[in-house]
């Protein structure tokens, strides 16, 4: 079954710096992944995602995300952190159902990122 | 101004209740689905509708119901055969199921509590 991780549960960095939050996953086949953020009492919003071409993915509010298959990961990206980026990050991987099955999208546990001034 | 509407934003059940939150979207989606959100958990998947008049059950599905009489509208109803329902639930559309590429738009949610 296709599944993701994310490792870290609360990632803090100083606004200014550079941000990493990281994704590993785990599927059967060519890997579609997804980053989404989510406001406090909002819905997740789409950031980017992985299909297939350049493994390195650029997507809404200046993150990007790179892929690596060798090391099945996914970790999203910016170069630059904003206090206003302060949210909950999530990964995720869609389960292939079948031919012409899009399938599911399956989320992974949440990285809550606080950027401090 | 397209989108997902999900209401009420707070719902409060009482035991044995049965409670209905309601979806409603305007981007002529074919798919809409449900997940449930808890802390430090993620979203898990209770129901999700590929086209109008049809649908299936997710990982979770127990203690829940939905149905998909209107493109537009999927409604999900809480019975009280769940015994733990106190969750953020969020509705989301994709254009349709089968590229696996498709994006899910999101709602903005339902917060239900138990009395």
């Amino acid at each position: 079954a296709q599944s993701v991780a994310q490792p870290e549960d609360q990632v803090n960095v100083a606004e200014g710096n550079p941000l990493t939050v990281k994704c590993t996953y785990s599927v059967s086949g060519n890997p579609y992944l997804f980053w989404y953020v989510q406001y406090p009492n909002r819905g997740l919003q789409f950031l980017l995602k992985y299909i297939t071409g350049d493994n390195l993915v650029k997507g809404s509010y200046g993150f990007e995300a790179e892929f690596n298959k060798s090391q099945t990961s996914f970790h999203l990206k910016k170069p630059s952190a904003l206090v206003s980026d302060s949210a909950l990050y999530f990964c995720a991987v869609r389960d292939i159902w079948g031919y012409n099955q899009g399938g599911k999208l399956i989320f992974g546990q949440g990285t809550e990122l606080s950027v401090k001034p | 101004d397209g989108g997902i509407t999900q209401s009420p934003k707070y719902l409060f059940r009482k035991e044995g209740q049965n409670v209905t939150l309601s979806c409603e979207q305007n981007l002529n989606h074919d798919a809409m689905y449900w997940y449930r959100q808890d802390p430090g958990q993620g979203l898990r998947l209770i129901y999700y509708s590929q086209i109008v008049n049809d649908f299936q059950k997710g990982d979770i599905a127990e203690g829940y119901s939905v149905s998909r009489e209107k493109k537009e509208s999927f409604p999900l109803t809480v019975t009280s055969a769940q015994k733990n329902p106190t969750a953020f639930y969020l509705c989301a559309s994709s254009i349709d199921m089968r590229d696996r590429g498709e994006k899910l738009f999101f709602g903005s949610g339902t917060q239900l509590s138990v009395l």
